[in-house]
């Protein structure tokens, strides 16, 4: 596609359901970042997919949030057992290199609200 | 740990005039990057600039343009000839093994 898509653009949910957020990123961008930002602050660092894999999990805030990349394009963020303070808009970008060399490229987020 | 600091949580400026936008940083790397992104309303992150830390000419991207002072771990922005498009939340970045580190933002708001 033309740019990073990102779906849905809005979710709300109630709290403890599970969700799913997908990121489409640019054709053939190998770099593929999730951010998470809550109102009011910048974007926090959740997870770097270098192709299919997860180079870099370690923003990850714990053990109910899941990322996957299974064909090294379209990845989708899994969240379980869902609580209110997971309530943000979470950001896709992707990029044609890795670190700052390239440019990153945003998806318009999707925001998450938890009830 | 990689920390970015954005003191100014709001700007103004009239339209036309120049702006400048502080960011300080503090990283323990001796090669790195710094951005200046801008999030109008859409909510989609869109590059302004970037500065590569290894490089002394400040980068420049017509109206924009930034003073990068190594030493002292600042990185602000300068916006000349302010144009009601500027208008949207300003963030500063230090890249840093992959990640993105983030400033809290600034908004900055354009007068007529």
């Amino acid at each position: 596609g033309a740019g990073v898509s990102q779906t849905p653009s809005n979710k709300v949910t109630e709290k403890g359901k599970y969700v799913e957020l997908r990121c489409d990123p640019i054709s053939g961008h190998t770099a593929l970042y999730w951010y998470r930002q809550s109102l009011g602050q910048g974007p926090e660092f959740l997870i770097y997919f270098q192709g299919t894999g997860a180079a870099d999990d370690s923003g990850l805030p714990n053990d109910r949030f899941f990322a996957v990349r299974p064909e090294g394009s379209v990845s989708t963020l899994k969240i379980q057992r869902t609580e209110r303070g997971d309530s943000a808009v979470y950001l896709c970008a992707s990029s044609r290199t890795p670190r700052g060399t390239g440019e990153l490229f945003f998806g318009e987020g999707s925001r998450l609200t938890v009830l | 740990a990689q920390t970015v600091t954005q003191s100014q949580p709001e700007m103004s400026v009239q339209e036309a005039e120049t702006v400048t936008l502080s960011c300080t940083y503090d990283t323990s790397e001796s090669d790195y990057y710094l951005f200046w992104y801008k999030q109008p309303p859409s909510r989609q992150m869109i590059l302004v600039i970037r500065q590569e830390a290894y490089k002394q000419q400040n980068a420049t991207e017509n109206r924009f343009s930034v003073n990068f002072q190594k030493a002292a771990k600042s990185f602000s922005l300068k916006i000349s000839d302010s144009q009601l498009g500027d208008a949207a939340m300003y963030f500063c970045a230090v890249d840093s093994n992959y990640q993105l580190i983030w400033g809290a933002g600034t908004k900055l708001i354009i007068k007529p």
